[in-house]
């Protein structure tokens, strides 16, 4: 089955730890996403890439990081950095090419902080 | 004023009634909108998809476009309880690579 993957579903870390959360996809698309979901507050978008080596922030970049080393994979640090973490986060990937940037989701890691 | 504008609700329902969720946008470049649905604690589903103005209709589910007004709607008729969800506007101008999303609209179908 094709689609997309997050793992874990459930994440708890500690005050002052880095977490990686994982993004796969075998949709063989090349455009990837991240968005943090807190209630009440809609989808904001955390970084996105088009392209293998290559990602930009979005509208709330600061303390995550990312890499796309591989087109499958684009995984999500959560630094210690970032001053309220726990919330719900959305993977997400795009075909290129497709005018309609219609944009495919993932089931979601929920992380809290301790 | 935010790109996109939704009433989180959340909206009650009996079941069998037609539930009725719109955004407003401000964007005049936007031709592409979409309705996503989300479970509690699932990543969202795409529900529907428009190109430009009109409307488009599958199954139980109708979504409308009208872009003079920069008004969308998402109809749900002869509603269950298994739609009740959280309901999620998107919409992007094309090419751009980044989607507009309102904040959700949240829908309970009370059986």
């Amino acid at each position: 089955d094709g689609g997309i993957t997050q793992s874990p579903k459930y994440l708890f870390r500690k005050e002052g730890q880095n977490v990686t959360l994982s993004c796969e996809q075998n949709l063989n698309h090349d455009a990837m996403y991240w968005y943090r979901q807190d209630p009440g507050q809609g989808l904001r978008l955390i970084y996105y890439s088009q392209i293998v080596n290559d990602f930009q922030k979005g509208d709330i970049a600061e303390g995550y990081s990312v890499s796309r080393e591989k087109k499958e994979s684009f995984p999500l640090t959560v630094t210690s950095a970032q001053k309220n973490p726990t919330a719900f986060y959305l993977c997400a990937s795009r075909r290129s090419g497709e005018s309609t940037d219609t944009q495919y989701f993932g089931p979601g890691t929920r992380l809290t902080v301790l | 004023q935010k790109e996109v504008e939704q009433d989180p609700g959340p909206l009650s329902v009996p079941e069998g009634a037609i539930v009725s969720l719109n955004c407003t946008y401000s964007n005049s470049a936007f031709q592409y909108f979409m309705w996503y649905r989300q479970y509690s604690r699932k990543g969202p589903e795409l529900l529907m998809y428009t190109y430009s103005s009109g409307n488009k209709e599958d199954g139980r589910f109708t979504a409308q476009v009208d872009k003079s007004s920069k008004y969308i709607s998402l109809f749900i008729r002869d509603s269950q309880p298994s739609d009740s969800a959280t309901y999620l506007c998107a919409m992007s101008a094309g090419g751009n690579n980044r989607l507009a999303f309102g904040k959700g609209n949240q829908v309970v179908v009370i059986p």
